[in-house]
């Protein structure tokens, strides 16, 4: 099967254009989560979803940050505008969680964003 | 809040040696214990998880850890290293709804001498 399929894979942007990445997650999961890992502050959930609605946003950084799920089969986090201190590796994840929970999340390979 | 330390940024051993790579948490509740193992370039793979009953659990790869309330630890071993364990390695608690909300500690970057 394949895994969380995500793209770009790289993406370079200047400051102030609008960024989308987008996320497939594996199939029949039914969770799905973003992360952002940085130098600095590491490994960060900026927000996930159960079933295609979002259950906690508390980790999305500003207004410029915003994710949908508009199926169980695609996700996007989008940045607008966006910053140079947004350049992060982004990464998302699913994980199967109807019964019980098994606590394993399955992660793509991520998208490195560098904002100029 | 929950937190995760792990204390050390960067462990160098030589292959065969044995490996044991720290991590605390602080937690009100009984906590989801995780560790995660991340190869250059590659996202996060589970390697084993602790959720209740024996505290000392098997993982993927020959790895165990051993969660020790007391003193709010879940370190990582593995008794003979191979140059192929060289990554970087992420101590999780779960937390929020159902344990999902996973958080991570800073990581520990290993590196083997041959």
């Amino acid at each position: 099967d394949a895994g969380v399929i995500q793209s770009p894979r790289h993406e370079v942007t200047e400051m102030g254009q609008e960024v989308t990445l987008r996320c497939k997650p594996i199939s029949g999961h039914n969770s799905l989560f973003w992360y952002r890992q940085t130098m600095m502050r590491g490994l960060e959930l900026l927000i996930y979803f159960n079933n295609n609605v979002p259950i906690d946003d508390s980790g999305m950084p500003e207004d410029r940050f915003s994710a949908k799920m508009p199926n169980a089969s695609f996700s996007t986090l989008k940045i607008q505008p966006s910053e140079p201190r947004d350049s992060a590796v982004y990464f998302c994840a699913s994980s199967p969680t109807s019964g019980s929970w098994t606590g394993e999340l399955f992660f793509g390979e991520g998208s490195r964003l560098t904002v100029l | 809040a929950q937190s995760v330390t792990q204390p050390d940024i960067h462990i160098t051993v030589s292959e065969g040696a044995s490996l044991e790579l720290r991590c605390n948490y602080s937690y009100g509740a009984t906590p989801y214990l995780f560790w995660y193992v991340q190869s250059p370039g590659q996202g996060l793979q589970l390697l084993l998880k602790y959720f209740s009953g024996d505290t000392l659990v098997q993982g993927i790869k020959g790895f165990e850890a051993e969660f020790k309330r007391s003193q709010s630890s879940f370190n990582l071993r593995k008794p003979s290293v191979h140059w192929s364990d060289a990554a970087e390695y992420f101590c999780a608690v779960g937390a929020g709804q159902g344990a999902q909300k996973l958080v991570f500690g800073q990581g520990t970057r290993l590196t083997i001498n041959p």
